[in-house]
C-alpha cells in the first residue's frame, strides 16, 4: 500500500493559462474524489469517479474546470483559463466501493496562480 | 444542507494539559462521522471515526463520542503533547452519499 500520491506537489502559473494535476489512488480503490482546500478553510467537494464513471460534481466545478478518470485508474483534473481564485491546494482522496469506508487522502497539489 | 461547524481557533496550550475541540453537525439522516488531522506540508490524515449514534472513536490518545442528541462529536485528549500541534478537521459523511463535509478546522499549538 503506496498510498494516496499527486503530481505535482506545486504549480506555479500566470493567470489565463492551463494547469493539469495528476492522482493515483490506491491500488483496487474504487472510488477516487476531488477537493480544494483554501487557506483557513476545510476541504470543499468537487467531485469523484467510481471507476470511471463521474458520479457526482459540486456546483464549485465551473466550465473551466474538467476531471477524467478514463482507465478506472489515474484521474486527472484540469483547470483552464486559470483566475486568481483559482489558487489553493487540491486533494485527491480514494476509497473501496463501500462507502463507510476511510477516505485515504494524498498530499495535495499547491496551486498558485500570479 | 449538510454543514459541521467546529470551535473557532487558534487553540494554544501548554503540554499536558486537557484538550477539548468542539464539533457540531447538520445533516439528514445518519452520518458517518470523522476526525482527521493535518500536519504543516502534509495531507490529511485520519485520526479517528464513528459510524452511529454512541460509538466512540479512538486513536493515539484522543477520543470522540458520536452523540446525535447533540448532533456533536467533540475531540479530546487527556494530556497532549508538543507533537500534536497540527490543524484538526471535523468531517461527516452520509451513508448515501460519497463526498465528506468538512469543518473549517482548528489549529491546535502546543508549547513545552
Amino acid at each position: 500500500d503506496t498510498g494516496v500520491s499527486q503530481d505535482p506537489r506545486h504549480k506555479i502559473t500566470k493567470r489565463g493559462q492551463n494547469v493539469t494535476f495528476r492522482c493515483d489512488p490506491i491500488s483496487e480503490h474504487n472510488r477516487l474524489y476531488w477537493y480544494r482546500q483554501t487557506l483557513g478553510q476545510g476541504p470543499e467537494f468537487l467531485t469523484y469517479f467510481q471507476n470511471e464513471a463521474q458520479l457526482e460534481k459540486s456546483r464549485l466545478l465551473s466550465d473551466r474546470f474538467s476531471a477524467e478518470r478514463p482507465k478506472g485508474s489515474f484521474s486527472t483534473l484540469e483547470i483552464q483559463r486559470t483566475e486568481q481564485g483559482d489558487s489553493a491546494m487540491y486533494l485527491c482522496a480514494s476509497t473501496p466501493t463501500d462507502i463507510q469506508e476511510t477516505q485515504y487522502f494524498g498530499p495535495g497539489t499547491r496551486l498558485l496562480v500570479l | 444542507g449538510d454543514s459541521v461547524t467546529q470551535m473557532e481557533g487558534p487553540v494554544t496550550l501548554s503540554e499536558e494539559a486537557f484538550l477539548t475541540i468542539n464539533c457540531t453537525y447538520t445533516a439528514t439522516g445518519y452520518p458517518s462521522l470523522f476526525w482527521y488531522v493535518q500536519y504543516p506540508g502534509e495531507g490529511l490524515q485520519l485520526l479517528l471515526k464513528a459510524t452511529k449514534a454512541d460509538d466512540k472513536g479512538s486513536n493515539k490518545g484522543f477520543e470522540a463520542t458520536y452523540r446525535k442528541e447533540t448532533t456533536s462529536f467533540h475531540l479530546e485528549k487527556g494530556s497532549v503533547q508538543v507533537s500534536d500541534s497540527a490543524v484538526y478537521f471535523c468531517a461527516l459523511r452520509r451513508s448515501n452519499a460519497g463526498k465528506s463535509t468538512f469543518g473549517d478546522g482548528t489549529t491546535l499549538t502546543v508549547k513545552p
